[in-house]
């Protein structure tokens, strides 16, 4: 199986802050990422995938990056939505994993 | 409104069944395979089960297989999920998931969750 890990695992920030969350994959493969935010008591959203691709309906201050095993989620000016727990998943081969998922508090 | 809404999680035994069911609506369902992920504090989200659009083809999580089984009822708009042998470790909120048009396995659109403890 392959292993995503993300970092930080948790993060303190500010509206206006720039956040970059990492996340690392044991093998390594062409774009197939997904990131998700999900609020407490709610659904994960899908944010973006193919490393990069937004989400129709996603704010453009939600930027992804990364290929290999390397992977970067970037919120370029954090807004008071954004206080979340994000994910990583890859869709490069069965079984499907996610990352632990990054907090990101105020 | 486009939407995913899980439904038959309960406390149940150790070793006991449950079978949970998410009932879709606002798209057309049989154009999409869909999927079971769970969430838990410690292990946080893991992928438990998937299905093509017609139910011809599934796939389970390494700690499911024999003991999960999914399927679905293009006609109804709903999925299932029939859990045998129980165990503690089982114990997750149970989401439902739309598998993304392309056909690439990421997930565009999720249910609440359904809440299974198993415990004696």
């Amino acid at each position: 199986d392959i292993q995503m890990t993300q970092s930080p695992s948790s993060l303190s920030a500010s509206v206006g802050d720039r956040v970059t969350i990492t996340c690392r994959s044991s093998q390594a493969f062409s774009n197939s990422l997904a990131w998700y935010q999900q609020k407490p008591g709610k659904a994960p959203k899908l944010l973006l995938y193919a490393a990069s691709r937004l989400e129709s309906g996603v704010p453009s201050r939600f930027s992804g990056s990364g290929s290999g095993t390397d992977y970067t989620l970037t919120i370029s000016s954090l807004q008071p939505e954004d206080f979340a727990t994000y994910y990583c998943q890859q869709f490069y081969s069965v079984p499907w994993t996610f990352g632990q998922g990054t907090k990101v508090e105020i | 409104e486009v939407q995913l809404v899980e439904s038959g999680g309960e406390v149940v035994r150790p070793g006991g069944s449950l079978r949970l069911s998410c009932a879709a609506s606002g798209f057309t369902f049989d154009d999409y395979a869909m999927s079971w992920v769970r969430q838990t504090p410690g292990k946080g989200l893991e992928w438990v089960s998937g299905i093509n659009w017609n139910g011809d083809t599934t796939g389970y999580g390494d700690s499911m297989k024999g003991r999960f089984t999914i399927s679905r009822d293009n006609a109804k708009k709903s999925l299932y999920l029939q859990m045998n042998s129980l165990t503690a470790e089982d114990t997750a909120l149970y989401h439902c998931a739309r598998v993304d048009s392309s056909g690439d396995w990421y997930f565009d659109l999720w249910g609440r969750g359904t809440l299974v403890t198993v415990s004696s």
